[in-house]
């Protein structure tokens, strides 16, 4: 049983790189998310996508961009990495297109430090 | 738009005893309401959910919910805790028309043997 994978699970970048987080689901759901999580804050949600095809924005979405090309994947990109940008991904995802209605199944994280 | 608060950043509870986590929302209307628990150096699991009916509902692992909306509250209890459900644990709250479930900050419970 996979679940949800993400990769990598852990990377340290310099600052202005680029860096893309994989995230690839084999449950067939529709919706999927992006978090960010850090000390003191809980977790702040990046970017989402209810369907392939399409993508919206979350609490937090600057820095960052996300594509959903098929059902599986979704991934996430910091096109220019800065140090606020170290922090905890997780990457989620739920049967239906609104993740308040549903269980939210999560990856077990992908820890990004940004020098 | 909804918010979330967990009063408490940390709890500690000896082992057999029970347990009575905190979680206050801010919304105009009945909101979804959920609990996940975290492992450390795992991803969010959920506990249990509320979305409408009976305002006491079970989850795993021996957890339970009461809503109280008089008090705007859903505060996550079990009767007696065990050295396992050592972990952080977030509430979360989401509205009937946004596509956002918005999480509080935690609390991270300990377990004294």
């Amino acid at each position: 049983i996979a679940g949800i994978t993400q990769a990598p699970t852990s990377q340290i970048l310099a600052a202005g790189r680029r860096m893309t987080l994989r995230c690839t689901q084999d449950m067939r759901h529709n919706a999927m998310y992006w978090y960010r999580q850090d000390l003191g804050l809980g977790l702040r949600l990046i970017h989402y996508s209810n369907t392939a095809g399409t993508t919206g924005k979350g609490e937090v979405p600057d820095g960052y961009s996300v594509s959903r090309a098929n059902t599986d994947d979704f991934p996430l990109t910091l096109a220019s990495a800065v140090p606020s940008q170290t922090s905890v991904y997780f990457c989620a995802s739920s049967y239906s297109g609104k993740p308040n209605t549903g269980e939210l199944f999560f990856g077990e994280g992908s820890r990004l430090t940004v020098l | 738009a909804q918010s979330v608060t967990q009063p408490d950043i940390h709890i500690t509870v000896s082992e057999g005893a029970s347990l009575e986590l905190r979680c206050n929302y801010s919304y105009g209307a009945t909101p979804y309401l959920f609990w996940y628990v975290q492992s450390p150096g795992q991803g969010l699991q959920l506990l249990l959910k509320y979305f409408s009916g009976d305002t006491l509902v079970q989850g795993i692992k021996g957890f339970e919910a009461e809503f109280k909306r008089s008090q705007s509250s859903f505060n996550l209890r079990k009767p007696s805790v065990h050295w396992s459900d050592a972990a952080e644990y977030f509430c979360a709250v989401g509205a009937r028309e946004d596509d956002k479930i918005i999480f509080g900050k935690g609390t991270r419970l300990h377990i004294l043997p």
